[in-house]
């Protein structure tokens, strides 16, 4: 099973209206990831919120993380017709015991349709 | 600064043969990550290298392998080439290991 994963898979919206997706991940991490991927493209960077951060923003993205509930949301404000793409969470840990970072690990992600 | 670069963008191959792909990180990133990217299974992660050293690995067979140069650029090799190989294999470079990763914009595998 995954350690992170998106939901919804898929969501469909109109230009100007909120998109939030969610992702649920299983053990405990160091930071969690947000990215885009517009059509089998390389990934680009949104945002990183470490884990001992609660909320976090940038530009019309807003991304929470509840480390109790091992889940984060990204919300996007006032979407756009080119926000439409893939969005994937992405989470690593830390492992004491080996003192490194282990391998990060990306959701399924969520496909956001923004319809003009 | 420029960006990740890969190299080659397409490419297409035959069952049994060997690919090399090559990743250029962002000028000053210790870090390489590879990861494969399917419809039927996502983003699986490959390998890290962090200052020449693999760090991590992911479940995948031992066809595949890879490399990280002392410029820190880095190259992974698949031999025997099966068609369930054909994906897009994006690399990512990132200052220090668990930082902000910067995507390249991945070499797609054709496997016939």
């Amino acid at each position: 099973s995954q350690q992170g994963e998106e939901d919804p898979q898929a969501l469909s919206i109109q230009e100007g209206e909120n998109a939030t997706m969610n992702c649920s991940y299983k053990t405990s991490i160091n930071n969690l990831q947000w990215y885009r991927q517009n059509s089998g493209r390389g990934l680009v960077h949104l945002i990183l919120i470490r884990s001992n951060e609660r909320e976090k923003h940038s530009g019309r993205l807003r991304v929470t993380l509840d480390t109790s509930k091992k889940s984060s949301s990204l919300l996007i404000t006032a979407s756009r017709a080119a926000d439409t793409a893939s969005y994937f969470c992405a989470t690593d840990a830390y492992v004491f015991a080996k003192t490194s970072y282990d391998k990060v690990i990306f959701g399924p992600g969520t496909s956001l349709s923004v319809i003009p | 600064k420029a960006g990740v670069t890969q190299t080659p963008r397409y490419l297409i191959k035959t069952r049994g043969q060997q690919v090399t792909l090559s990743c250029s990180p962002i000028s000053g990133h210790r870090s390489v990550s590879w990861y494969q990217q399917t419809p039927g299974q996502g983003l699986q992660f490959l390998f890290e290298y962090f200052s020449e050293t693999q760090r991590n690995k992911g479940n995948f067979p031992g066809r595949f392998s890879g490399r990280q140069f002392s410029n820190s650029r880095s190259e992974m090799n698949v031999s025997t080439l099966e068609l369930g190989d054909s994906a897009l294999y994006l690399c990512a470079s990132s200052l220090l290991q668990g930082e902000t990763q910067y995507f390249g914009p991945g070499t797609r595998l054709l496997v016939l």
